[in-house]
């Protein structure tokens, strides 16, 4: 079954570390995005890439870095810079141009401890 | 910069009743998308509405789009308790880029 696979679940970061949460799909989409969720709030876009090797920074990219080398793949991760990064992250993957959505991954909630 | 405010933020509601979630936006658009979070859980896409006029129904769920009010409504009808759960609608800006309102907070009670 075609789908957007997030790991880990959960992930726990010790203050300083960098950590990279993977994301993968197999729906040959072309775009990808992370999204951040605070409690009890909307989704905040980090990045997003339209095609291999090329990304933008979305609204809170501060803190965070991402890499595009497969279509597949698009993982990120949120480096010592990144002040609160206790959240809940989101990957989604869409066609461009075809209007149809986004499909979301089932998120990895990361906790600073 | 696009704006998308939803209202209420929360809602509890009865079950049987109606009721109607607003989304406005700020800036022009002619793509929308609503969509349902449970609790923990990733996003699941409810209805995608590409054109103004458009209206969409799923069971008891409707969602309606008016471009040029920039409003879409999601209304809900004869609530029932599983329809509890975080709503959330969503705009394109630019290419391909999806801002989202605050979301909507929904609690059915028996």
């Amino acid at each position: 079954d075609g789908g957007i696979t997030q790991s880990p679940k959960y992930l726990f970061r010790k203050e300083g570390q960098n950590v990279t949460l993977s994301c993968e799909q197999n729906l040959n989409h072309d775009a990808m995005y992370w999204y951040r969720q605070d409690p009890g709030q909307g989704l905040r876009l980090i990045y997003y890439s339209q095609i291999v090797n090329d990304f933008q920074k979305g609204d809170i990219a501060e803190g965070y870095s991402v890499s595009r080398e497969k279509k597949e793949s698009f993982p990120l991760t949120v480096t010592s810079a990144q002040k609160n990064p206790t959240a809940f992250y989101l990957c989604a993957s869409s066609i461009v141009g075809q209007g149809l959505g986004y499909t979301f991954g089932s998120g990895t909630r990361l906790t600073v401890v | 910069e696009l704006k998308v405010e939803q209202n209420p933020l929360f809602l509890s509601m009865q079950e049987g009743k109606n009721y109607t979630i607003y989304c406005n936006y700020s800036t022009t658009s002619d793509r929308l998308y609503w969509y349902r979070q449970d609790p923990g859980k990733s996003l699941e896409s409810l209805f995608v509405l590409l054109s103004n006029g458009a209206v969409k129904q799923e069971g008891r769920l409707m969602a309606s789009l008016d471009t040029k009010a920039r409003l879409s409504t999601l209304h809900i009808t004869a609530a029932v308790h599983d329809l509890s759960a975080t709503y959330f609608c969503a705009v394109v800006q630019g290419a391909q880029k999806l801002v989202f309102g605050q979301g909507t907070r929904l609690t059915i009670n028996p």
